[in-house]
This record gives structure tokens, sequence and C-alpha cells, in this order.
């Protein structure tokens, strides 16, 4: 069955820590890419997305993520996270030449002051 | 640009009863997806439609769950009877157009439901 499996349910790092927060898909095709994040009181909304090309890709308030093929990972990264990066982070794909977005369970990340 | 609207934001019912989910798509997007969301989970596709026509249904209870796109612009989703497995966040989403061409979705703040 297509699933996504987000490792990490909770995690919770200071401000200027890295972050890693891991993303594993289930297909065997080629699949489209994407984290959402849903900041506390707000719309869920798009970070960042992978569709082809170079596989390290860069979204919005410097988070990047890179997609590995063999490992079928897609895993998010920020060398130097902030108290306002608190959120809760889905990732998600999209089957290529599929209507169906299949999103993971979420982390919830905290970032102490 | 205004976002997605979705009415009402809140709603409390007991099992058994009915309840209507509104939903207002950007002005132009052609695409709108509903989504599940359960405590703890991700969203879960329930259906989308291009315009007014359903494109992917295949997670959506049919026996109880029922979504109509009139005139192709707003969506509303209905569940009767409720079941108490029925308690999460409502979201709906739009996008220009669907996702073999990606568009992004942008999504509304979600009508949480409470079944007791």
């Amino acid at each position: 069955a297509q699933s996504v499996s987000q490792h990490n349910h909770h995690v919770i790092l200071s401000e200027a820590a890295s972050l890693e927060l891991g993303c594993n898909y289930s297909y065997g095709g080629t699949v489209n890419l994407f984290w959402y994040v849903q900041y506390p009181g707000q719309h869920l909304q798009l970070l960042l997305k992978y569709f082809s090309g170079d596989p390290l890709v860069k979204g919005i308030k410097g988070f990047e993520a890179e997609f590995i093929k063999s490992k079928f990972s897609f895993n998010l990264r920020k060398p130097s996270v902030q108290w306002s990066d608190t959120a809760e982070y889905f990732c998600a794909f999209l089957p290529s030449g599929t209507y169906k977005y299949i999103f993971g369970t979420g982390t919830r990340l905290k970032v102490l002051a | 640009e205004a976002g997605v609207a979705q009415s009402p934001r809140y709603k409390i019912i007991e099992k058994r009863q009915s309840v209507a989910f509104w939903c207002n798509p950007i002005s132009g997007h052609a695409t709108l997806y509903w989504y599940q969301q359960i405590l703890g989970q991700g969203p879960k596709l329930l259906i989308q439609f291009q315009n007014n026509g359903v494109v992917d249904d295949s997670q959506l209870p049919k026996d109880r769950f029922s979504a109509e796109r009139l005139k192709g612009v707003d969506s509303t989703l209905k569940i009767q009877p409720a079941k108490l497995e029925d308690s999460a966040v409502y979201l709906c989403a739009s996008s220009f157009t669907s996702g073999a061409s990606y568009n992004e979705q942008f999504f509304g703040p979600g009508t949480r439901l409470t079944v007791l």
C-alpha cells in the first residue's frame, strides 16, 4: 500500500540546533514529494516540493530537503532552527500521473527559546 | 488574494445526527479537495473535484458521506448519519488545476467536528 512514514512524532530542540526530520515513502514508481508546515493557529502551507532535477531542494525560511531515490526518503533539514519554527511538519507524496496526495502522520517540532 | 474559506469552524453534534460543511475555494481554482484529518494522523483525501466533476472519491465512505460542487465553485460535504469515529478536522483545499501538472494546493482553516 502507498504510505508515508515520519519517524519522529515529537521533536524538541533548542534555538540554533540543527534539524533533520525523517520521511520515507512506500511506492515503486515516480513520485512528487512535498513538505507542508502548519504553524500554531494557521493553515497548512507548502514548505517545499520536489518534482524532478536536483534532488536537493530549497524551500522557504531556510529549509531544504534531499530526495534519495534508493532509500525512498525525503528528509527535511535546517541548519539552525528558530523559536518561530515551532510547528507541525507533514511529509506528503503524489504518485506520478495520479491525483491522490498521501500524507504522513506529521512531526510536532517545539523549539525552545 | 482571499484564501480558501470554510464554515463553520467548529461543530459539535451527537451521533446519528447530520452535519454539513461548506467550502469556498480561491477564485479561479478549478480543483477542490476535501480531506479528513483525525487527531494524530495526517490529512486523508476524501474526494477531489475538477470543476464540478469528481476526479477521485475512492476513500469517501459513500454510505454516509456525500459531497457536491454545483457550478464548479463552492462545495459542501455532508455526513448523514454521523458516527463517533467521524470526529476529525475536515480540510478543504484548492488548486488552479489538478496534480498531473503540479499546481500548489492552498488549504483552508478546517472545520473541527466533534461527535458525542
